[in-house]
C-alpha cells in the first residue's frame, strides 16, 4: 500500500523566504511526527501530532517554525524567514497509534542559499 | 537528558561475516527501543522494536537485544550481504511512552563488501 508521502522532495530557497513542506501520512494513522536530519547530526525531533490532542511542539527550534495537521491527515511544516542553518532533510513519519513502529517518508531536502 | 550513542560510527566487513552494532543510552527509563536502517536519500525503515519488558527480538537474519539496566542494545546481523549496506540507527522512547517521541543515535554506516 501507499507509504508516507512528502513533497517536494527537494527545495532550494533564498535566505529570508518562507517555505512549506507537506506530509501525507499513511491512511488511518493517527500519529504524525516531523524530524530534522542535518549533515553530521542525528535526527532531531520537531513536533508530534496524535489524534485531536494538542501537538507536542517541544522540539521546534524557534518561533519561525510551525506545523499544522488538517483533518487529522495531511500536515504542513512551515519555516518563516529561512536561515542557512535551516538547511537539512526534513522527515515525516506516521504510526497507527501513539506507541507503534514509525513509518517514515523519504524526506524533503531543504537548501537555503 | 537522554542521550543515545552508537559505536562504531562506520564499519566495513566482507560479505558473509556476522557483525554486531552497538547502541547505548544514558537513561534506563525507556519505554521501547527501535532499530532502523536508512538508505542514501531515503527515509528510515523500521527493523525491530523491543519493548522495555523484552530482552530480544528477531527478524530473519537480524537479532536485537536489550539490556535496559546497563543501557545497552545490540543489533546482530548474521551472514551479511552487500544489500545490508546502509546506515543503521537506534532510537529510544523515553519514560511511560505517552508519546512516541524517539531519541535517535547518530548511526552506524555499514558497508558490506562483495
Amino acid at each position: 500500500g501507499a507509504g508516507v508521502s512528502q513533497s517536494p522532495s527537494n527545495k532550494v530557497t533564498e535566505k529570508g523566504k518562507d517555505v512549506e513542506l507537506r506530509c501525507d501520512p499513511i491512511s488511518g494513522h493517527t500519529a504524525l511526527y516531523w524530524y530534522r536530519q542535518s549533515l553530521g547530526q542525528g535526527l532531531e525531533f520537531l513536533i508530534y501530532f496524535q489524534g485531536n490532542s494538542a501537538p507536542d511542539k517541544s522540539g521546534l527550534p524557534s518561533d519561525r517554525f510551525s506545523a499544522e495537521r488538517t483533518g487529522g491527515s495531511v500536515s504542513t511544516l512551515t519555516i518563516q524567514r529561512t536561515q542557512q542553518e535551516d538547511s537539512a532533510v526534513y522527515l515525516c513519519a506516521s504510526s497507527p497509534g501513539s506507541v507503534s513502529p514509525l513509518h517514515f517518508g523519504n524526506g524533503t531536502r531543504l537548501t537555503v542559499t | 537528558k537522554q542521550e543515545v550513542t552508537q559505536i562504531p560510527a562506520a564499519l566495513s566487513v566482507p560479505e558473509g561475516e556476522n557483525l554486531v552494532l552497538n547502541c547505548s543510552f544514558t537513561d534506563s527509563a525507556i519505554y521501547n527501543l527501535q532499530w532502523f536502517r536508512q538508505d542514501p536519500g531515503k527515509g528510515l525503515t523500521s527493523l525491530l522494536l523491543i519493548q522495555s519488558s523484552q530482552r530480544e527480538q528477531t527478524s530473519g537474519r537480524l537479532n536485537a537485544s536489550l539490556d535496559k539496566s546497563s543501557g545497552r542494545s545490540t543489533l546482530y546481523i548474521a551472514a551479511s550481504q552487500p544489500g545490508d549496506s546502509a546506515t543503521y540507527l537506534c532510537a529510544v522512547v523515553a519514560g511511560g511512552g505517552a508519546t512516541n517521541k524517539l531519541i535517535f543515535g547518530t548511526g552506524t554506516l555499514l558497508a558490506v563488501q562483495p
